[in-house]
């Protein structure tokens, strides 16, 4: 069975404090890992899907890395407003997704 | 893209009552998933369309769940005789070959009193 396993459960950063959330895990035949942002209340906002060992992918002030077992999403010089709950999830090759639980990002000014 | 739509937003009901979820896909999008949230945790994997076909169903999905995609367009997600365990957001996505990208609705929160 697919497992997910995200590292930590929360954070709390000071502004411009850069930080790294961990999503490791199994899975028979990676078809993708997703990371999403998920603020309160809402659904999962898409952040970007990786593919391959090594595939490094930004946006703004994130970054997500692959490796075979884990991926990271780097936050550089964090805002308030990248205050939320980070998912990380796993596409086999039956097309669903596995998530982990989650890493909740508190970003003070 | 307009978005996943999903309607009602938030839905309070009597235990032992049937209530009804309606998804809206984006545009074209063949594949469609139900997930069910709950919370301090991730979504968990309710049920999955690729078109109007329902592939996969989670085996811990009670009987008293059920989906349908009538014509590959939207879907709906009825629940039977509701419990309090059944309290969370239930969440609807979806995603089109080859892009594979998933885009997820804003959720709708079931309480059930």
């Amino acid at each position: 069975e697919d497992q997910v396993t995200q590292s930590p459960e929360a954070l709390r950063l000071q502004e411009g404090e850069s930080s790294s959330l961990n999503c490791s895990y199994t899975v028979s035949g990676l078809r993708g890992l997703f990371w999403y942002r998920q603020d309160p209340g809402k659904g999962p906002e898409f952040l970007f899907t990786l593919y391959s060992a090594g595939e490094e992918k930004e946006k703004e002030r994130l970054k997500a890395t692959l490796t075979k077992k884990e991926s990271f999403l780097h936050i550089t010089a964090p805002k308030p407003e990248d205050s939320a709950t980070y998912l990380c999830a796993v596409q086999a090759n039956d097309y669903k997704l596995s998530f982990g639980a989650g890493t909740t990002v508190t970003v003070r000014a | 893209d307009t978005g996943v739509s999903q309607d009602p937003r938030h839905k309070i009901t009597k235990r032992g009552q049937n209530v009804t979820f309606r998804c809206d896909p984006i545009s074209e999008h063949n594949r469609l998933y139900w997930y069910r949230q709950t919370l301090g945790q991730g979504p968990e994997f309710l049920t999955y369309f690729q078109n109007e076909a329902q592939l996969e169903k989670s085996r811990l999905l009670s009987d008293r769940f059920s989906a349908e995609r009538p014509k590959g367009s939207f879907s709906t997600l009825e629940i039977q005789r509701t419990e309090q365990g059944d309290s969370a957001m239930y969440l609807c996505a979806s995603s089109s070959v080859p892009r594979n990208t998933i885009y997820f609705g804003e959720g709708s929160w079931l309480t059930v009193v």
